[in-house]
C-alpha cells in the first residue's frame, strides 16, 4: 500500500520568507497529489493539487512541484504571512489513484510577524 | 449547499457504550470517507464508500462499522467504545473516488472515559 512521508514536521519562518514542505510517496501508480491546510480547531481544506501529467502548478503565492521519478512532491509558499500559520498535509491515493487516500502526518508552519 | 455536515460536534462516552456519528452531504458526491485525527498521526482512513450500498475498510477499521444506504448519508458506528478511540473524527466526500478534492466536515471531537 501507499506510504506518504512528510518533512519537516515543524517549520518556523519570518513573515515574508519562503517555506517549502516536501512529501515522498511509495506507490509509483499514484496519480494525484493534493495539499490540505488545517487551521487550529478547523477542518482540513484543499489549497492546491497536482496530477501526474503535470510537473508544476501555481496559484498566487503557493505552488506545487512533482518529481515522479524520485516519487516526491513539494509545496512552496512565497512571501509568507501570519495567516499562513497552520498545519499542512500532503496526500496520495493508493492503487493507481482509486479508492484510498493516504495522508502524511502533517507539518506545522509558524509565520512570525 | 451546506456541504458536509457532521453531528454531534462533541461527545463524551463511557467505555463500552455505543454511538453513531452522523455524516451527511448535499453535493451528490459518490465517494465518502471517515478519518480519525490523533496528535502527530495525521489523518488515518477508517472506512470509505464509493457509492450507495458499497463500503470498504481503510487503514484503521477495527472497532468501527459503517453503512451507506443513501448517497447523502454515511454514518460511523462505534459498537463498544474504548479509550483508544478518543480522537477527532472527520467525514469527507468527493465527486468520485479518492483522486478528487475532498470536502471535509467540521469534525466530531469524541472522548471515551
Amino acid at each position: 500500500g501507499e506510504n506518504v512521508e512528510q518533512h519537516p514536521s515543524t517549520l518556523s519562518v519570518q513573515e515574508g520568507d519562503s517555506a517549502v514542505i516536501k512529501c515522498t510517496y511509495s506507490d509509483s501508480a499514484s496519480n494525484y497529489f493534493p495539499w490540505y491546510k488545517q487551521e487550529l480547531g478547523k477542518r482540513p481544506q484543499l489549497i492546491i493539487d497536482i496530477r501526474s501529467n503535470v510537473g508544476e502548478k501555481k496559484d498566487q503565492r503557493i505552488a506545487v512541484t512533482l518529481n515522479k521519478t524520485a516519487k516526491h512532491f513539494s509545496l512552496h509558499i512565497t512571501e509568507t504571512q501570519p495567516e499562513d500559520s497552520a498545519v499542512y498535509f500532503c496526500a496520495a491515493p493508493t492503487q493507481g489513484g482509486s479508492e484510498k487516500l493516504v495522508f502524511g502526518k502533517g507539518m506545522k508552519l509558524t509565520v512570525n510577524p | 449547499n451546506a456541504g458536509v455536515t457532521q453531528t454531534p460536534k462533541f461527545q463524551v462516552l463511557k467505555t463500552g457504550q455505543s454511538m453513531t456519528l452522523q455524516c451527511a452531504q448535499d453535493m451528490n458526491h459518490e465517494y465518502m470517507s471517515w478519518y480519525r485525527q490523533d496528535p502527530g498521526m495525521g489523518l488515518r482512513l477508517i472506512h470509505y464508500s464509493v457509492g450507495a450500498g458499497i463500503t470498504d475498510q481503510g487503514e484503521v477499521p477495527n472497532g468501527y462499522n459503517v453503512s451507506r444506504s443513501t448517497t447523502e448519508d454515511f454514518p460511523l458506528r462505534l459498537l463498544s467504545a474504548a479509550p483508544s478511540q478518543t480522537s477527532v473524527y472527520f467525514c469527507a466526500s468527493s465527486y468520485s473516488l479518492s483522486n478528487q478534492p475532498q470536502h471535509f466536515g467540521d469534525g466530531t471531537r469524541l472522548s471515551i472515559l
